[in-house]
């Protein structure tokens, strides 16, 4: 088992509609949590932290269940824009030493 | 802020040539990365540092990869010989220990 899991997608959605992806990781310890943004043949890019009240900016939730080890992003009203992959990043440590994982990606196509 | 500088974004060669990349990472980040990305994948960690120190280097190829980052700063990447299955895109990133990363813009290989 992958310890950072995605499902690939692709997620085909209208514009408007609302559309949420879930991460799961496999080390209960990890204690930190992310989601990045990629464009086609660009890096990736921070979207959001993940913390464990939820957070929110704009459109976007992020939210995190540490009962059942996954991470998810919901995005409202999704626009043209949207279109992406979205990558979640797991970190397990401290200060003795630190992992970052990567998921694989989450594809979003948002057509009019 | 100045980003993560990475050099060149692209690079085609043959097979069984050397290669190198640099980085030059945000000021005051710490901890610098090198990933690899194979298309429809996440970020794959190759090598991490801290300060000058390889603290992760377990997923480096060191049959025909090696890293150096001499003062702690910018770091270079190198492989030699390069092989067809390695062309993929070369990122490199920074933080604060542990804290969310940055990336380059990326250096795309082509192995011919």
């Amino acid at each position: 088992r992958k310890e950072v899991e995605q499902d690939p997608g692709p997620f085909n959605v209208p514009e408007g509609a609302t559309v949420a992806f879930n991460c799961t990781y496999s080390n209960s310890a990890s204690q930190s949590f992310f989601w990045y943004r990629q464009d086609c043949r660009k890096e990736p890019k921070l979207l959001m932290s993940v913390y464990s009240s939820g957070n929110e900016d704009g459109r976007f939730t992020a939210q995190l269940n540490r009962a059942s080890q996954y991470i998810s992003l919901l995005i409202r009203d999704s626009k043209l824009s949207d279109s992406a992959t979205y990558l979640c990043v797991v970190i397990t440590g401290n200060t003795g030493g630190f992992k970052t994982i990567f998921g694989a990606g989450t594809r979003l196509f948002v057509k009019a | 802020e100045a980003g993560v500088v990475q050099s060149p974004r692209y690079k085609i060669i043959e097979k069984k040539q050397p290669v190198a990349f640099w980085c030059n990472p945000i000021s005051g980040h710490n901890t610098l990365y090198w990933y690899l990305q194979n298309l429809g994948q996440g970020p794959e960690l190759l090598i991490r540092y801290e300060n000058e120190e390889a603290v992760d280097d377990s997923q480096l190829p060191k049959d025909r990869f090696s890293a150096e980052r001499l003062k702690g700063v910018d770091s270079t990447l190198k492989i030699q010989p390069a092989e067809l299955g390695d062309s993929a895109v070369y990122l490199c990133a920074s933080s604060r220990q542990g804290g969310m990363i940055t990336f380059g813009s990326g250096t795309r290989l082509t192995v011919v």
